[in-house]
């Protein structure tokens, strides 16, 4: 099991550049979310879905949007990037029986936007 | 506004010590969550705590849920170098959304 993945590891991007973040499990977890965490922060909760083809915002979803076609993977898309999406994003997932439980996290994505 | 608080944001403490993080949450949560972070790292679970009132164990780890269900506390015993990161709480606070506290950074001092 290699858990949750998420790739690239970093990224620099120009203003108003797009990109798609990748994260994929193998644990068969309807439960995936997105979160950012910026420099001595805390995580905060872009996108979540319970399961494929069901989405919902989170705290701060703007500038973002996600999708979840299957119940292995759950892009997160940036379209025209700010220098304010400069953060770390981790994907975590989480097993449901009954209400959410522990959070798998992936290693997360250190986007830097110039 | 942040809806799940901890305090204190940082601590410092010489090897040996004992650390405690709280949580304070604006609404009653189901359960909570609290997880470490090494520096450079991703977060790693910890425990779940559901029940009000409820004290759970692990080694030199103690956490507890309030009696409301509207906070949470973690302590440390003698703490170790091994112990440096950051502790966050998190819970539902809106159905399926969790917040994050805000975390306590803890070093060590060997």
């Amino acid at each position: 099991n290699a858990g949750v993945t998420q790739t690239p590891k970093f990224r620099i991007l120009k203003i108003g550049q797009s990109m798609t973040l990748q994260c994929t499990q193998d644990m068969n977890h309807n439960y995936m979310y997105w979160y950012r965490q910026d420099p001595g922060m805390g995580l905060k909760l872009i996108y979540y879905s319970v399961g494929a083809g069901i989405t919902d915002k989170g705290e701060v979803p703007n500038g973002y949007n996600v999708s979840r076609s299957t119940t292995e993977d759950f892009p997160l898309r940036l379209e025209l990037a700010a220098p304010s999406q400069t953060s770390v994003y981790f994907c975590a997932s989480s097993y449901s029986a009954g209400g959410p439980s522990e959070q798998f996290f992936g290693p997360g994505t250190r986007l830097t936007v110039l | 506004g942040q809806q799940v608080m901890q305090i204190p944001q940082y601590q410092h403490v010489q090897e040996g010590e004992d650390f405690t993080t709280y949580c304070n949450s604006s609404t009653t949560l189901s359960n909570i969550q609290w997880y470490k972070q090494r520096p450079g790292g991703h977060p790693v679970f910890l425990i779940q705590l559901v029940k009000s009132g409820e004290v759970k164990k692990q080694k030199r780890l103690t956490f507890q849920f309030g009696e409301a269900k509207k906070n949470s506390s973690l302590h440390i015993t003698a703490t170790q170098t091994t112990d440096v990161g950051t502790y966050f709480c998190a819970g539902p606070v809106t159905g399926n959304q969790f917040y994050f506290g805000t975390g306590t950074s803890l070093t060590v001092i060997p």
